[in-house]
């Protein structure tokens, strides 16, 4: 029962790479998110989606990009990492209606 | 101002003290609340669930909600060290923005000590 599994957890990059992080559930949820969580900010959703195929923004979704073409994964890029772009990024997954449940989260840091 | 205030705090209590903790927010479509609580370094985990108005109770914590106030709350009764941690409330709605989104609070850092 690994529930929402993140990888990398910790990764550095220099400005201007690219990387991708990966989330994956395996409670068959059809709802999966990506937030960032950053000291005296809270959590913000970066984007969603709402099913396999799916993908919506939410409040931050700029410099990211993400995929869901399976519907265990989901997948958040940075195309060129900036150093605003540092945080602790979490997955999470539910189904309609239902908690969140949350990864153990990826702690980037970008030089 | 954001949908959902919560003061950060930081709140340091002695063991055995009750804690309180409160989040308001403005939008009337959130039907659903929650409490995450999280431990440094780790992802948050829920910790309360409630639907609409009233209160839930599980062992040493009572979720509150007044949706007439548009306030909700979390007691934790005889708190222990092991209770320190950074507490989330969160909720959503059955409609337009709030379907299938979850809206946070900052969160409020917790210290008990022994």
């Amino acid at each position: 029962n690994a529930g929402v599994t993140q990888t990398p957890k910790f990764r550095v990059l220099k400005t201007g790479q690219s990387m991708t992080l990966l989330c994956a559930q395996d409670m068959n949820h059809e709802y999966m998110y990506w937030y960032r969580q950053d000291p005296g900010m809270g959590l913000r959703l970066i984007h969603y989606s709402v099913g396999e195929g799916t993908t919506a923004k939410g409040e931050v979704p700029d410099g990211y990009n993400v995929s869901r073409l399976k519907k265990q994964n989901f997948l958040l890029g940075l195309e060129s990492a900036a150093p605003s772009q540092t945080s602790v990024y979490f997955c999470a997954s539910t189904d309609r209606n239902q908690p969140q449940h949350f990864g153990d989260g990826t702690r980037l840091s970008i030089l | 101002q954001k949908e959902v205030e919560q003061d950060p705090g930081p709140l340091s209590v002695p063991e055995g003290a009750i804690v309180s903790l409160n989040c308001t927010y403005s939008n009337s479509a959130f039907q659903y609340f929650m409490w995450y609580r999280q431990y440094s370094r780790k992802g948050p985990e829920l910790l309360m669930y409630t639907y609409s108005s009233g209160n839930k109770e599980d062992g040493r914590f009572t979720a509150q909600v007044d949706k007439s106030s548009k306030y909700i709350s979390l007691f934790i009764r005889d708190s222990q060290p092991s209770d320190s941690a950074t507490y989330l409330c969160a909720m959503s709605g059955n409609r337009g923005s709030t379907l299938g989104r979850l809206y946070f609070g900052r969160g409020t850092q917790l210290t008990v000590w022994p």
